[in-house]
């Protein structure tokens, strides 16, 4: 079974600022990963899917890089509405796992 | 637009069965895959399975033994199943449009497992 780690566990930082997550898997999922946005109480919010690419209505602030082991979520000028927990998700292997989660918090 | 809502109990007791139901509007359960997901209470997330097609299934090794997702496709809904309860299954239960990356999701309904 694949494993995602993502990292950092927190990230602080202040709207205006650009916030870089990770998501490192233990074995090559190719470009078979996606980044999901989760604010409390409501249902993950699909951002990226296939390393790279937006889905439809995500702003182009959020940005995913990366292939094979490595990926990474930039978000260019974080706005007070992205201030939530990101989730990485590969689909190259099932079962499907998710990442645990980066908490992006307001500084 | 689809929209997906979950149904069902909101308590179950330990060794019985929860039931869930996923209402699918806006688009036919015969196209696509429809997943099954699930958050334990401050947790993280966890797939438990997806159905294509109205009946290939594919199920989480750490519960393949306990689940079971089926389609409706009169009533245009698809089910999940899981039995012998625990506690340790009390989690909010996501439905979503897809097998790979889904897009859309359920707004998740909370089940407590509990005598």
């Amino acid at each position: 079974e694949i494993v995602l780690t993502q990292s950092p566990a927190t990230l602080s930082l202040s709207p205006g600022e650009r916030a870089t997550l990770s998501c490192r898997a233990s074995q090559s999922v190719s470009s078979y990963l996606a980044w999901y946005q989760q604010k409390p109480g409501q249902a993950p919010r699909l951002l990226i899917y296939d390393a790279s690419n937006r889905a439809t209505g995500i702003p182009a602030r959020f940005s995913g890089s990366g292939s094979g082991t490595d990926f990474t979520l930039t978000i260019s000028s974080l706005e007070p509405e992205d201030f939530a927990v990101y989730y990485c998700q590969q689909r190259s292997n099932w079962p499907h796992i998710f990442g645990q989660g980066t908490k992006l918090e307001i500084k | 637009q689809v929209q997906l809502q979950e149904s069902g109990p909101g308590l179950v007791k330990p060794s019985e069965t929860l039931s869930l139901t996923c209402a699918v509007s806006g688009d036919s359960i015969s196209t696509y895959c429809w997943s099954w997901i699930r958050q334990p209470p401050g947790k993280g997330l966890e797939w438990i399975g997806y159905i294509c097609n109205s009946e290939t299934t594919n199920y989480n090794p750490s519960l393949k033994s306990r689940v079971t997702i089926s389609v409706d496709t009169s009533k245009n809904r698809f089910s999940l199943k899981l039995t012998s309860v625990t506690a340790a299954d009390t989690a909010v239960y996501y439905c979503a449009r897809g097998g790979g990356s889904p897009g859309q999701w359920g707004q998740g309904t909370l089940v407590t497992v509990s005598s």
